[in-house]
């Protein structure tokens, strides 16, 4: 596709659930992030990947959160158990480059809601 | 600790009229500055990078500028247009790093 695609674009989910999104990047783009978005503030980041390696996953908010990318294209970001402070819309970004450090191109986002 | 701050937090002006939006980020070591245009439900659409070394960038009707020693960007709109109504966010990516750190935005209307 064009753009960073990603999916669902809506998920509830029950607390103590497990959710699954998927984030398609660009094609060929060998950066990706994941960031979270609460409602009325900007994005913070989550984790980076290079190709299929996490470099940094300093900004998941607990080890409920886990994230792959195993083919270094598609990546997934998996929550347990979920809570309702992980209510928040999950952005996936891409880059060209591999430092990560050029223009970011964000998907549409997964609004997470936990009720 | 990088911060960044968006002033005003929300804005209602009268459709034509010119208008700035303004960022402030605490460190100045920055890599470079991105403003983006957030609709409500959707994703960020990139308006306008700025790498450190250079003083503005311009796209039609918008125009951004960078003061690094002083830690602080606008975004001016001239002209502007109903369309032009949503979320503007800045944000930085730091010289030690890779990660954009954004502000909380700016929620314009516009006016018909």
């Amino acid at each position: 596709g064009a753009g960073v695609s990603q999916s669902p674009r809506y998920k509830v989910a029950k607390r103590g659930q497990d959710v699954a999104l998927r984030c398609d990047p660009i094609s060929g783009h060998v950066s990706l992030f994941w960031y979270q978005q609460a409602l009325g503030q900007g994005p913070e980041f989550l984790t980076y990947f290079q190709n299929e390696a996490q470099l940094d996953k300093s900004g998941l908010p607990s080890d409920r959160f886990f994230a792959e990318r195993p083919e270094g294209s598609v990546s997934t970001l998996k929550i347990q158990r979920t809570q309702q402070e992980d209510s928040a819309v999950y952005l996936c970004a891409s880059s060209s480059s591999t430092s990560g450090r050029n223009e970011q191109y964000f998907g549409p986002g997964t609004r997470l809601t936990v009720t | 600790k990088q911060e960044v701050t968006q002033i005003p937090a929300a804005l209602s002006v009268p459709e034509g009229e010119n208008l700035v939006l303004n960022c402030s980020f605490t460190d100045s070591a920055i890599y470079n500055l991105q403003w983006f245009r957030q609709d409500p439900g959707k994703g960020l659409t990139s308006l306008l990078l700025i790498q450190s070394s250079q003083r503005e960038q311009t796209s039609g009707r918008l125009n951004a500028s960078l003061d690094k020693s002083s830690g602080r960007s606008t975004l001016y709109i001239a002209a502007s247009q109903p369309g032009d109504s949503a979320t503007y966010l800045c944000a930085v990516i730091t010289d030690s790093s890779y990660k954009l750190i954004f502000g909380s935005g700016t929620r314009l209307l516009v006016r018909p």
